[in-house]
């Protein structure tokens, strides 16, 4: 079976950073992907890991160990906007497949 | 910009009526899934399509069914619906080649009383 693994709650102010960590246990891994969803919204692509190391995107960067089966997402320079649910998902086989974790609430307070 | 579409934002039916969900994208993509959201279980996959007329179960097919009679269409089918149907129901798309992202549709907040 697969299983994910997510912090459920982080809270952080404006302007910090804060790193949202994902623990994975599956059957097969390709890669790793991390999703943004605002309350009311559909889930929007951020980042896919598929080797280790990071990957940066602008404020947000993803990190992927495949020896400890384990990433992270990045947020830096927090804002008020970046209040959302963020999801990591592994895909587990060659297809398109991906497997959800329970998702994190990040709250940013000003 | 990729566009995936859902029939409805929100639905009530009642238990025993047959409910259909139905998704629309514009980008030609391949592959189609179909989940449910619900709160502390993030998204679990209930059926995906990988062409036309092709179809696999997810994690959760148990009272559910699909249909892929066109590339830009699939539908969700609950048979039968009852209340441990009630969810947030979301169809995503996918290209088949190179692409790791899915491009999800706005979701429907199915209600079964």
């Amino acid at each position: 079976g697969q299983s994910l693994e997510q912090p459920s709650e982080v809270t952080a102010v404006e302007g910090a950073i804060v790193q949202i960590n994902c623990t994975y246990q599956t059957s097969g891994f390709y890669g790793l992907s991390w999703y943004q969803q605002h309350d009311g919204g559909a889930p929007t692509f951020l980042s896919y890991n598929a080797l280790d190391g990071l990957e940066e995107t602008g404020r947000f960067s993803s990190f992927l160990s495949r020896s400890d089966s384990y990433g992270y997402l990045l947020l830096q320079e927090l804002q008020m906007k970046d209040s959302a649910s963020y999801f990591c998902a592994v895909r587990h086989n060659y297809g398109q497949n991906f497997v959800f974790g329970p998702g994190t609430r990040l709250s940013v307070l000003p | 910009d990729v566009k995936v579409t859902q029939s409805s934002r929100y639905l009530v039916k009642r238990t025993g009526e047959k409910v259909f969900l139905e998704c629309v994208q514009d980008m030609d993509h391949e592959n189609m899934f179909w989940y449910r959201q619900d709160p502390g279980l993030g998204l679990r996959l209930i059926y995906f399509s990988y062409d036309v007329k092709m179809k696999e179960k997810g994690d959760i097919p148990e009272g559910y069914s699909v249909s892929r009679e066109k590339k830009e269409r699939f539908s969700l089918i609950l048979e039968s619906a009852s209340t441990n149907q009630t969810s947030m129901y979301l169809c995503a798309s996918a290209s088949g080649r190179a692409g790791n992202e899915q491009f999800f549709g706005p979701g429907t907040r199915l209600t079964v009383l």
